[in-house]
């Protein structure tokens, strides 16, 4: 079994949809939960973590934690085109100097 | 801004060549790492450096090897090539303290 597991999609959403990412973790030693985000034949690029559980909200994204289920989420509000991109879920037990695993992947597709 | 450098962008090999990807940062980062992208697979950690003379296994580390003898550079070795490590490369680094990671543009691989 994979530590972090993440529904690969595709996820094709109309423009100005919620759209929603989901990702699942075995370790529960994990403290640091990130989102990153990747363009085609482009770095992944880091677009917002959490520490523990709760949310963080930044603009029209929200990241979400929820420790005793093991599981993390995305939700984008008033998804544009230029969201469409990969998602990529990551993970780590401290902020530095420790392994960060990614989840596969999903990618997004906003339709305008 | 340089940030994280790969080279080369792009390279075929012939099955049984060595070859050397280059990965440099100019961030002073203490932390870098190796990861590999896969279709349906995401990022997983080939080997990862806490610093100079310092380094560890990761997910993958069959058939690659790596070193560090400066904070600034960190190469992966391909011993003896296979079609199994056709696939996208990407080098990260992050400094101590923070979340981060910051990512080269990877590397396209194909063995043949």
């Amino acid at each position: 079994q994979k530590e972090v597991e993440q529904d690969p999609g595709p996820l094709s959403v109309p423009e100005g949809a919620i759209v929603s990412l989901n990702c699942t973790y075995s370790n529960s030693a994990f403290q640091y939960f990130m989102w990153y985000r990747q363009y085609s034949r482009k770095g992944p690029e880091l677009l917002m973590y959490t520490y523990s559980s709760g949310n963080k909200e930044d603009g029209r994204f929200t990241a979400q934690v929820d420790k005793s289920s093991k599981y993390i989420s995305l939700f984008i509000r008033d998804s544009q085109p230029s969201d469409s991109a990969t998602y990529l879920c990551a993970m780590s037990v401290y902020s530095s100097a420790s392994k960060i695993i990614f989840g596969s992947g999903t990618r997004l597709s906003i339709r305008p | 801004n340089a940030g994280v450098t790969q080279t080369p962008k792009f390279q075929v090999l012939k099955t049984g060549q060595s070859m050397t990807l280059q990965c440099a940062q100019d961030m002073n980062h203490e932390y870098m790492s190796w990861y590999r992208q896969d279709p349906g697979m995401g990022l997983r950690l080939i080997h990862y450096s806490v610093g100079a003379g310092i380094t560890d296994q990761g997910e993958v580390p069959n058939g690659y090897n790596v070193s560090r003898s400066t904070t600034e550079d960190f190469p992966l070795r391909l011993l003896s090539a296979a079609p199994s490590q056709t696939s996208v490369y990407f080098c990260a680094s992050r400094s101590t303290g923070e979340t981060e990671a910051f990512f080269g543009q990877g590397t396209r691989l194909t063995v043949v």
